[in-house]
Order: C-alpha cells, then structure tokens, then sequence
C-alpha cells in the first residue's frame, strides 16, 4: 500500500517562499504521476499542478509562474515551492497519486499539510 | 479553464434519504469527471473516476453517471456517514478545476 506524507513549515512570512515535501512510502511509482492540490482557507479545493516520474511538469497559470515542483524518485520524494506568498495562499496543501489508467483521477491523498501566511 | 457549476451547493437530508448533485461543465468534458467526499479536518477520498466508474472499495450507493457537460452523482440511501462536502474535478483539459462543492447536511 503506497502513502504520502507532506511535511512543511506551517508558517511562512508574506513575500517570502513557501517550501513542501511530500515522502512517498509503499508500492512503486510506476504508473502513476502526481498532483499538489490545496484548499484556500474557507474556499474550495484547487489545483496547483501535476509532474511525471521524469520531472515533466504542468502548472496551474493561476499561480502565475510562481510554482515549481519537481520529483526525486530515488528518495521517493516530491517538492513544491511557491514564491512570493500571500495570506491568499494559506490553506491546507495535499499531494495526490494520480492512477494513469483512471482519466486522470486523484485516488490517493496524503494527509494535507496547513501553512499559515502571516508575519 | 473549464468552470464547473454544482447544485445544489448545499443540501439537507435525512437518513436512509436518496440525494443527486449535479455538475455542470462549461464545454464538454466528455467523460472527464471524478467525484470526491470530503469531511473536515481530512483530505478528499476518490468516489467515482471518468464519470461512472466506482473507485475500488467504495459501496455501491454511491453511483455517477453523465457525460459532455452535465454530470450527476447520486447516493442511494445516505447514512450518517455520508454527511460531507462532494466536490467534482474535471481532468479533461488543464487546468483541472473542481465544482465549488455542494455541503450535504443532517435535516
């Protein structure tokens, strides 16, 4: 059975960036490609972007350009960095196993990590 | 982007009820629609992948259908555990966007 586990530093200072890890534990990566998502405090749940195995990576434009994620599949672990944060990033940040036979469908989350953007 | 439109946003309901939330695409999706159930404090759990497929371990109340632009999810007969924000995610096109959620309540 695979999990993730996200990690961070709970509270950044606006204008400054914003670092998570996600460890991915259990089965192989192979067939599967990953997703951050995050939950705004209050509002609903979206996307910040995907990356392959490869380090091929797709991001929301939303974020203007302000993220980068990449992938150590030797260490099993995944990274976002978000740069020049403010309060509208604060919220609850997920990394997601995405099943490549599954239309792109989110079939496993990890537990969620809260960051805080306040000085 | 693709907006996703859900209703109703929030609903009340009784135990044993039948409830449907519809999700409406603003193009055509196909069938690139999963649902998700998510409870306070946890992350989203899978319910239904590429519009009808139930994700494994999921009971069978819960049952999607659609396909272009108008989709629905509908939960048989709801238990206390089902009381929850249902969330729909498009992954035709990016960036993938989700409905706002619609909130199902204890009546």
């Amino acid at each position: 059975q695979m999990q993730l586990q996200e990690s961070g530093p709970g509270l950044v200072r606006p204008s400054e960036t914003l670092s998570l890890t996600c460890i991915i534990s259990g089965d192989s990566l192979r067939g599967y490609y990953w997703n951050w998502v995050r939950q705004p405090a209050g509002k609903g749940l979206e996307w910040i972007g995907r990356i392959y195995n490869d380090g091929g990576t797709k991001n929301n434009p939303s974020l203007q350009g302000r993220v980068t994620m990449s992938i150590d599949t030797s260490q099993r672990q995944l990274s976002l960095q978000v740069t020049s944060v403010t309060a509208a990033d604060t919220g609850i940040y997920y990394c997601v196993r995405v099943d490549q036979l599954k239309s792109g469908a989110s079939d496993l989350w990890g537990q969620g990590t809260a960051v805080t953007v306040s000085s | 982007d693709i907006q996703l439109t859900q209703s109703p946003s929030s609903l009340s309901a009784s135990v044993g009820d039948r409830i449907t939330i519809t999700c409406r695409a603003s193009q055509s999706i196909v069938a690139y629609l999963n649902w998700y159930q998510k409870k306070p404090g946890k992350a989203p759990t899978l319910l239904i992948y590429a519009a009808s497929s139930l994700h494994s371990g999921v009971p069978s109340k819960f049952s999607g259908s659609g396909s272009g632009t108008e989709f629905t999810l509908t939960i048989s007969s709801l238990q206390p555990d089902d009381f929850a924000t249902y969330y729909c995610q498009q992954t035709y096109s990016t960036p993938w966007t989700f409905g706002q959620g619609t909130e199902v309540g204890l009546k």
